[in-house]
């Protein structure tokens, strides 16, 4: 089975407005790290929000949020008030684990190309 | 320079060269990674370091030899490589030993094209 599934190939969204990218995980671990990630078409990865399994709060960071829902294994990204610049892939990613050697490895999932209409 | 930096970002070889890629990072960080970008496939982790240390190491072909001379320096030496590794090969770098979680910072990557 898939760790991190990412259903929504490809999304568009008008400028200004907001829109949910979508992530389901799948762990047995207690402790693990879910992230997420940009991907301009240049090629590299921008960290954007990051969410622990035993934090209380949704993150945020700036126009980002993670709508956390562990019950569902679910940790969606919302970007609100989209800009043109938004556009590109967004990854999400899980990190098992509190320590050893296996919690260096974060697993991704396919992505999602989002695309941001003026 | 600031961040995380590659050389070369774009690479074309034969099956019979050898070439490295190079990573470095300016963040002071004690942790770098190399991963494999194919198209229409998740991003695969193929090593990691920390400390200078190779603490992972998932099942890539010999053909990839990585290396680590510093925490700021990282290398992966390819020899006669197959076309199927035409990728993005992007480097990454945290803070670790992993007490809490560390996001990974990443460089623009290498586009290889083998032929």
């Amino acid at each position: 089975a898939q760790k991190i599934t990412q259903t929504q190939p490809g999304m568009f969204v008008q400028e200004k407005e907001a829109v949910t990218l979508d992530c389901t995980y799948d762990t047995s671990d207690p402790s693990y790290g879910l992230f997420w990630y940009k991907q301009p078409s240049s090629g590299e990865m921008i960290f954007l929000i990051y969410q622990g399994s035993y934090d209380q709060q949704n993150a945020t960071e700036g126009r980002y949020s993670l709508n956390f829902q562990k019950a569902r294994k679910s940790a969606n990204l919302v970007i609100s008030a989209s800009q043109l610049g938004d556009s590109a892939m967004y990854f999400c990613a899980m990190r098992e684990g509190s320590s050893g050697a296996g919690s260096y490895q974060l697993t991704f999932g396919k992505g999602t190309k989002l695309s941001v209409i003026p | 320079e600031t961040g995380v930096t590659q050389t070369p970002r774009h690479l074309v070889m034969g099956m019979t060269n050898k070439k490295s890629l190079k990573c470095e990072q300016h963040l002071g960080h004690n942790a770098m990674y190399w991963y494999k970008q194919s198209a229409k496939k998740p991003l695969e982790l193929m090593f990691v370091y920390s400390l200078e240390e190779r603490v992972e190491n998932n099942s890539v072909p010999s053909r990839f030899s990585p290396e680590c001379p510093n925490s700021s320096h990282l290398f992966l030496h390819l020899h006669t490589l197959q076309p199927e590794d035409s990728a993005l090969y992007l480097c990454a770098s945290s803070q670790g030993p992993p007490e809490r979680v560390y996001e990974q910072y990443f460089g623009p990557g290498t586009r290889l094209t083998v032929t």
